[in-house]
């Protein structure tokens, strides 16, 4: 079967880095996206990765490795409106997009 | 401006009841998709169509029926509503179906069946 695993919940202090680790077994590898979606709202994209390595923006940024079916997403400078939950997603051989359950990332003043 | 709006925000009905959610997108994207995400937070595809064509169609109960009058416009109408349909329903929208297409996101649908 398919699956997505990323830690259910995460907290970090407001200033620091955090990192989000997703695995992933998946029929196929098109791709793995990272969208933030904060509390009672939308899921909104941040990054998308197709090539191994690491994909920087601005405060945040996502690194794959496709042999080793793992990627992370590093936020840097935490603020607290980066608390909400990270979702991790793989695109399939059949351009499905797999989902994980998320991660809620709580930050501490 | 909104990019992919839904009908209503907030939905609460009876079991039993039929009820529909309403879906546009003005991106000129020729795909759209329904999720459902539960109290666990997972989000699971039900229904995706491309040019009104309906091209992904998860195991759903077949009390849910999607309608795509036109590729900006995708709702959902569920008949006989039970409780275990309460979650939010999320409408997304993108360029198209065939690549790595980022997905945008509505604002969701929180339906409450009691």
């Amino acid at each position: 079967g398919q699956n997505i695993d990323q830690p259910t919940e995460m907290t970090a202090t407001e200033g620091a880095i955090v990192q989000i680790n997703c695995t992933y077994q998946t029929s196929g590898f098109n791709g793995l996206f990272w969208y933030q979606q904060h509390a009672g709202e939308a899921p909104t994209f941040l990054s998308y990765n197709v090539l191994d390595g690491l994909e920087e923006k601005g405060r945040f940024s996502s690194f794959l490795s496709r042999s080793k079916g793992y990627s992370y997403l590093l936020l840097k400078e935490l603020q607290m409106k980066d608390s909400a939950s990270y979702l991790c997603a793989v695109l399939d051989s059949n351009y499905q997009l797999i989902w994980g359950a998320g991660t809620k990332l709580i930050i501490k003043p | 401006d909104t990019a992919v709006s839904q009908t209503p925000k907030y939905l609460v009905t009876q079991m039993g009841n039929d009820k529909s959610i309403k879906c546009e997108q003005n991106l000129g994207h020729d795909t759209m998709y329904w999720y459902k995400q539960d109290s666990k937070k997972f989000l699971k595809i039900m229904f995706s169509y491309n040019n009104k064509e309906l091209i992904i169609n998860e195991t759903v109960p077949n009390r849910f029926s999607p309608k795509s009058p036109d590729k900006a416009h995708l709702n959902l109408h569920i008949n006989s509503l039970e409780l275990g349909d309460s979650a939010v329903y999320f409408c997304a929208s993108s360029q198209n179906s065939g690549g790595a297409e980022t997905q945008y996101f509505g604002p969701g649908t929180r339906l409450l069946v009691l």
